[in-house]
């Protein structure tokens, strides 16, 4: 089965604080994509990263980073130094080949709240 | 910056009314997706469509109907709205099927009274 766990369901943290939101999946596939969206109070969604199962090497993008194992089937983000605008739902989500239905499995959601 | 837009964004509207959620993208994208979202909650896919004349039923069952007569337009139509299809409807598309990011709209808020 196709699934995505993002257990951390609420996290709140004093800005400039470091803060790392889990991600683990499931899959049958040998190749599959990973991606994180951020969701602000406005509502959209926005795209922030997708990496592909065949490329475990980890990435930075200014405060950003994603960490990728397929050892533990796990593709975290953190957040260093956060601020306030960085409050929002981050939402990890899995998509792959003939086992996922050429679709999109997104996580529940992980909300964070930079305190100011 | 993804061109994909949603109208209308705010939507309160009676039971037993037909209501049409309008979609539009400007990036020549094939593949649309409409999602059902309670707020803050997890995505679930009601319908997508891999270009002109496909549509599709996701995971979520769904009393909704969808079309796509122009690459660019991706309505969603409720013959009858109920209360329990109040929630947020999120509209994407993507170049791709699963190698793509998708890229959202605004989402449009519907209550349902």
């Amino acid at each position: 089965a196709q699934k995505v766990t993002q257990a951390q369901t609420e996290i709140s943290v004093v800005e400039k604080e470091d803060v790392t939101l889990d991600c683990v999946y499931e899959t049958r596939d040998t190749t599959y994509y990973l991606f994180w969206y951020k969701q602000p109070p406005s509502g959209e969604l926005v795209f922030l990263i997708r990496r592909n199962s065949f490329d475990e090497q980890n990435e930075i993008s200014g405060r950003y980073s994603w960490n990728f194992q397929k050892s533990t089937s796990s593709f975290n983000f953190t957040i260093t130094a956060s601020q306030v605008v960085d409050s929002a739902v981050y939402f990890c989500a899995l998509s792959g080949g003939a086992n996922t239905g050429n679709q999109f499995y997104f996580g529940t959601g992980t909300s964070l709240t930079v305190i100011p | 910056e993804a061109d994909i837009y949603q109208t209308p964004r705010y939507l309160v509207i009676g039971t037993g009314k037909k209501i049409t959620l309008e979609c539009s993208q400007t990036m020549g994208h094939d593949k649309m997706y409409w999602y059902q979202q309670d707020p803050g909650m997890e995505l679930h896919l009601i319908h997508y469509s891999y270009g002109v004349n496909s549509t599709e039923k996701g995971d979520l069952s769904s009393e909704s109907t969808v079309s796509r007569i122009r690459t660019e337009h991706f309505p969603l139509t409720l013959e009858s709205a109920r209360p329990s299809h109040t929630s947020q409807y999120l509209c994407a598309s993507s170049e791709g099927t699963v190698d793509y990011e998708q890229y959202f709209g605004p989402g449009t808020r519907l209550t349902v009274t």
